[in-house]
């Protein structure tokens, strides 16, 4: 059974360019999370999705980012115009469902966006 | 504002000695959640405790709660090298899916 996958592994953008990261939930998960990891800092959550819907975009920035999780396909984060302060490793997690309360979410290996 | 925060920040041990790791969060919490993170790499789930347990165990790791501090502690007994990580404490709170992470204790097992 396949983790979460996570592509690219590492992407180098200059400013002003777009990135696009993908993220495939392990089978059988429906709900998908995106954090964001500075250099020595803990995850910061931008997004949780299930198929089709946005569920909770708080940790998000208003401009420039945005995600969706697809009916067929993996969840895309994409970041318009990046800004040297969007490098940071960027992680996917999965969990077959939303309980109350929690699920354990299971993570991908990250992909580490460097803006020049 | 920061909720888990992992305390020390840094621990250096030897080989067979054991590790213990602090977490503290500010409000009240549905599960608390420890992760392990190798240098450069994803996150690895290594224990998940829910608000009306007290304490959890699995292999040599050993992980309490004690919601009146609104504190937990993670255990590792009989370090090995390989367990040089950092390790992170998530909560999860009220009706929220999302995990709010602290900054990590960075554990070195010296061999």
């Amino acid at each position: 059974n396949a983790g979460v996958m996570q592509n690219p592994r590492h992407l180098v953008r200059r400013r002003g360019q777009e990135a696009r990261l993908r993220c495939s939930p392990m089978k059988g998960h429906s709900h998908v999370y995106w954090y964001r990891q500075l250099p020595e800092e803990g995850l910061k959550f931008m997004v949780y999705l299930q198929k089709e819907n946005i569920i909770d975009e708080s940790g998000m920035p208003k401009e420039r980012f945005s995600a969706e999780f697809p009916k067929e396909g993996p969840s895309i984060l994409r970041i318009q115009q990046v800004v040297r302060g969007d490098s940071a490793a960027y992680f996917c997690a999965s969990s077959p469902r939303g309980l109350p309360g929690g699920e354990t979410q299971y993570f991908g290996p990250g992909t580490r966006l460097l803006v020049l | 504002s920061q909720q888990g925060e992992e305390d020390p920040q840094a621990l250096s041990i030897q080989e067979g000695e054991n590790a213990t790791m602090n977490c503290s969060y500010k409000t009240s919490i549905n599960n608390l959640q420890w992760y392990r993170q190798n240098s450069g790499r994803g996150l690895v789930h290594l224990i998940l405790i829910r608000s009306n347990e007290r304490e959890k165990h699995s292999g040599r790791l050993r992980v309490t709660l004690d919601t009146s501090k609104k504190s937990s502690s993670l255990l590792i007994t009989a370090s090995r090298a390989a367990d040089t990580a950092s390790y992170f404490c998530a909560t999860a709170q009220g009706g929220s899916e999302k995990l709010v992470f602290g900054k990590g204790t960075k554990l070195t097992v010296n061999p």
